[in-house]
C-alpha cells in the first residue's frame, strides 16, 4: 500500500461549483503538507503549504489537514475553467529531504 | 530568476540508445530532485542530491538509470542502454533546503519517447 493515497478522479465539475481534493496517509511523521497543481504539459507548482493540522485560506482555496484522520483535503470554492489542472498533494516529515506525492487527481472545470 | 532549466525539451531515441537529461537548478538553491512521471505510476522520485551530494537513489529503477551533480549548477540523468519502458516525462526540480516550508521548484519536463 502506497503511503499516500490521493482520490483518483477525474473529477468534471460545472464552473461555479465548489470542488473537494483528498489525500489519506499513513506515515504518522509527516508534519508538512502541500498541495501542487500542475498544468498539462508543465510542471508540479506549489499551490498551498500547511504545517501540522488545521486550515489555511488563500483567495478561493482552503487547505485543510486532519492529523488525527491523516486526512488532507483542498477546497476549491467558485471553480473556473483556469482551475482545471491535475491536483497533487504532497508530504514530508520534519527530518526529511524529500516529499512523498499522491498520484494526482485531474479537475475539468466546465464553463 | 529563470527557473529552474530541463533539456531537451522532447527526446525521440531508439531501444538500447543511450540518454542523457540535462538540469540547471534554480540559482542558491541546494536540492536538487529527479523525478518521473507516468499515467500508470504518478509523480515517482528517482534521485535527490542536497549540496551535490546524493543522499536518496532508492527510487532509481535499476542499473541502467545513473545520476551525476558535479557542482551547484548543473546536474544530469542519464539511461544505458534505453528501453521501450523509460518512456515517461522526467522533472528536475529544485529547493532551498532548511527552511520549513521547503518548497519545490519544479522545472518543464523532458518528454522522453523510447521506440
Amino acid at each position: 500500500q502506497k503511503e499516500v493515497e490521493q482520490d483518483p478522479g477525474p473529477l468534471s465539475v460545472p464552473e461555479g461549483a465548489i470542488v473537494s481534493l483528498n489525500c489519506t496517509y499513513s506515515n504518522s511523521a509527516f508534519q508538512y503538507f502541500m498541495w501542487y497543481r500542475q498544468y498539462s504539459r508543465k510542471g508540479p507548482e506549489l499551490l498551498m503549504y500547511t504545517y501540522s493540522s488545521g486550515n489555511k485560506e488563500d483567495g478561493r482555496f482552503t487547505a485543510q489537514v486532519d492529523k488525527s484522520s491523516k486526512y488532507i483535503s483542498l477546497f476549491i470554492r467558485d471553480s473556473q475553467p483556469s482551475d482545471s489542472a491535475t491536483y497533487l498533494c504532497a508530504m514530508r516529515d520534519t527530518n526529511a529531504g524529500k516529499s512523498t506525492f499522491g498520484d494526482g487527481t485531474t479537475l475539468t472545470v466546465k464553463p | 530568476d529563470a527557473g529552474v532549466i530541463q533539456s531537451p525539451r522532447h527526446e525521440v531515441t531508439e531501444m538500447g540508445q543511450e540518454v542523457t537529461l540535462r538540469c540547471k537548478p534554480i540559482s542558491g538553491h541546494n536540492s536538487l530532485f529527479w523525478y518521473r512521471q507516468t499515467m500508470m505510476r504518478g509523480l515517482e522520485l528517482l534521485i535527490y542530491f542536497n549540496n551535490n551530494v546524493p543522499i536518496d537513489d532508492s527510487g532509481m529503477p535499476e542499473d541502467r538509470f545513473s545520476a551525476k551533480m558535479p557542482n551547484a549548477s548543473f546536474s544530469t540523468l542519464k539511461i544505458q542502454p534505453s528501453e521501450p519502458r523509460d518512456s515517461a516525462v522526467y522533472f528536475c526540480a529544485s529547493s532551498l533546503a532548511g527552511l520549513a516550508e521547503d518548497t519545490q521548484y519544479f522545472g518543464p519536463g523532458t518528454r522522453l519517447t523510447v521506440l
